[in-house]
Order: C-alpha cells, then structure tokens, then sequence
C-alpha cells in the first residue's frame, strides 16, 4: 500500500536558519503530493502541492519539488521566522478512482526560536 | 466562506456512554473522511465516505461508526466510548475523484472519555 515517511521531530532552529523537513514516499503511479502545516490550536491547513513530476510547490517561503526518481518531496524554506512554528505533515493522493484518499506522515514539529 | 466545521470542538464524556460529533462543510465536496491524531502516530484515518450513503473503513475504524444520508454532513458515532479513543479527532473533505485536489480540514475536536 501506500506510505509517507517523514523525518522524524522535533526540530528546533533559531530565526533566520535553513529550515529542510525530509519526505519520502511508497505508491503505484504518480500520486499527488501535498505539505499540510498545523499550527497550535487549529486543523491542517495546506501549505503547498505538487501534482507531477518535477513540479514545484511554493508558498510564504516554503518550497518543495516533486522528485519522481528519488520518491521524495522536501520541505524547505531559506529563513525561518517565530510564525512558523507549527507540526508539518507530508501527505500524498493517489492517481486511481479512490483519489480522495489521502495516506499522511507522522508530522515533524517545528520550533523556531528568535 | 468555504469552510468545514464541527461540534463540539471539546468533550469530556464518560466510558460507555454514546456520543456523536458533527460534521459540516459547505464547499459540495463528495469526499468526506474522518481522521484522528494522537501523539507519536500522526494523523490515522477512521472512516471516509465518497459520496451519500457510500462510507468505507479507513485505517483504524474499530469503536466507531458514521453515516452519509446528506451531502454536506457526516457524524462521527461512537456507540459505547472507551478511554482508548481519547484524541483529537479532524473531519476533512475534497473533491471526489481529482488526485490534485487538496483537503480541507475543520478545527478539530479533543475528545476525553474518562
């Protein structure tokens, strides 16, 4: 079946480090990709997807490319700031007629510190 | 405003005692799907549903039900609560049957069964 490893958390750097949030995946086909972040309190949000390979995903910073031959999508973002302290959750949708499946990660917790 | 919600968003109940949680989404998704999040284990599915009255098991459906006679609803039952189901619990819905299509998710609901 399907799967998602993620790197394991938690992961803390002080503001303005490189931020790299591993992710790779196990399906049939080529599923979609997606990066859901939760912040404290709230549901999932999404981040960013990628839905082919090659493609690249970007949003408020964050960006992630859907890298067929390696089964990955890292997460990364340049400079991290106190905001982005939250749980990460790779996740991917398969390309069949269950497409509304998702399969997630276990979620990387990020703790940025000013 | 697009959005999913759910009721109660805490719950404090006692063992046995049945309880059902509501979900609501406004967006004419046919997918909906139930997840819960515990620590360590990410986020699991429960159950999900395509469309109305089309509902399947999702990863870990034991001591739950749900049901979809309507399409913008599907209730989380739990009959008879054991403290093992405490958690988090997320509803979620998409796009049926479109892999690109992300998940859009409501606020969550902390569950305690003492």
């Amino acid at each position: 079946g399907n799967s998602v490893t993620q790197m394991e958390g938690p992961v803390t750097l002080s503001e303005e480090a490189f931020l790299t949030i591993n992710c790779t995946y196990t399906a049939t086909g080529y599923p979609s990709l997606f990066w859901y972040v939760q912040y404290p309190g709230e549901g999932l949000q999404l981040l960013l997807k990628a839905t082919k390979a090659d493609d690249k995903g970007s949003n408020k910073g964050f960006e992630a490319t859907y890298r067929k031959e390696t089964t990955s999508f890292h997460l990364e973002k340049g400079s991290v700031q106190v905001s982005d302290s939250a749980v990460y959750f790779c996740a991917l949708k398969p390309y069949n007629t269950n497409a509304g499946k998702s399969t997630f990660g276990d979620g990387t917790t990020l703790t940025v510190k000013p | 405003e697009a959005q999913v919600t759910q009721n109660p968003r805490y719950l404090i109940t006692v063992t046995g005692k049945k309880l059902t949680v509501t979900c609501s989404q406004n967006m004419n998704h046919e997918y909906m799907s139930w997840y819960r999040q515990d620590p360590g284990l990410g986020l699991r599915q429960i159950y999900y549903s395509m469309n109305v009255e089309v509902t399947d098991k999702g990863d870990v459906p034991e001591g739950y039900k749900v049901s979809r006679k309507e399409k913008r609803n599907f209730p989380l039952i739990l009959e008879s609560p054991s403290p093992n189901q405490t958690s988090l619990y997320f509803c979620a819905s998409t796009v049926s049957g479109r892999a690109s299509y992300e998940q859009y998710f409501g606020p969550g609901t902390r569950l305690t069964v003492t």
